[in-house]
């Protein structure tokens, strides 16, 4: 069965410190699509990066970078230097290419960054 | 300016009373799905179309409807028979294909 975990609920960090917002998958597809999410106060959901399952390359954007290793199941998401503007929820989803259900995301619970100054 | 709206942002109705929550979009996009989001959870899939006039049930259907009678538009109504119907709602539509969903801005509704 399709599963993403996102261990940790709550995080609260001082302004430049760097966070790690860890997530694992399961699956049983082997294509398949991971994602990264972020909820503000105001609740739309903002999209931050896709990955498929045959590219493990980690990525950097600007002070995000993405940790995607298929040995464990995990695409851990880290904010370097954090900002007060981070705070947020964070999502990790998961997207299965086969069973007819194209597109739809199966969602961790999510974890609740605070980033104090 | 391209995107999703979800209308009214805060709905409150009492006990027993059908709702409907709006969503419009105009990215051209075929897919269109509803989540509900409870406090503390992840996002839940109610139901999605990928087609017009066709959709599916999604993990959480019970008590809810929908329709897709416009590419655009796809309104979830809340029915009598959802249990526990306060939450905030949230739609998404994507292109064809596995890329990632644009989200509207939410729906919280209340039922007193």
């Amino acid at each position: 069965a399709q599963k993403v975990t996102q261990a940790q609920t709550e995080i609260s960090v001082v302004e430049k410190e760097d966070v790690t917002l860890d997530c694992v998958y399961e699956t049983r597809d082997t294509t398949y699509y991971l994602f990264w999410y972020k909820q503000p106060p105001s609740g739309e959901l903002v999209f931050l990066i896709r990955r498929n399952s045959f590219d493990e390359q980690n990525e950097i954007s600007g002070r995000y970078s993405w940790n995607f290793q298929k040995s464990t199941s995990s695409f851990n998401f880290t904010i370097t230097a954090s900002q007060v503007v981070d705070s947020a929820v964070y999502f990790c989803a998961l997207s299965e290419a086969g069973g007819g259900s194209q597109g739809n995301l199966i969602f961790g619970k999510g974890t609740k960054l605070s980033v104090k100054p | 300016d391209g995107g999703i709206t979800q209308s009214p942002k805060y709905l409150f109705r009492k006990e027993g009373q059908n709702v409907t929550l709006s969503c419009e979009q105009n990215l051209n996009h075929d897919a269109m799905y509803w989540y509900r989001q409870d406090p503390g959870q992840g996002l839940r899939l109610i139901y999605y179309s990928q087609i017009v006039n066709d959709f599916q049930k999604g993990d959480i259907a019970e008590g809810y409807s929908v329709s897709r009678e416009k590419k655009e538009s796809f309104p979830l109504t809340v029915t009598s028979a959802q249990k526990n119907p306060t939450a905030f709602y949230l739609c998404a539509s994507s292109p064809a294909g596995y890329t990632e969903a644009f989200f509207g801005q939410g729906t919280r509704l209340t039922v007193v």
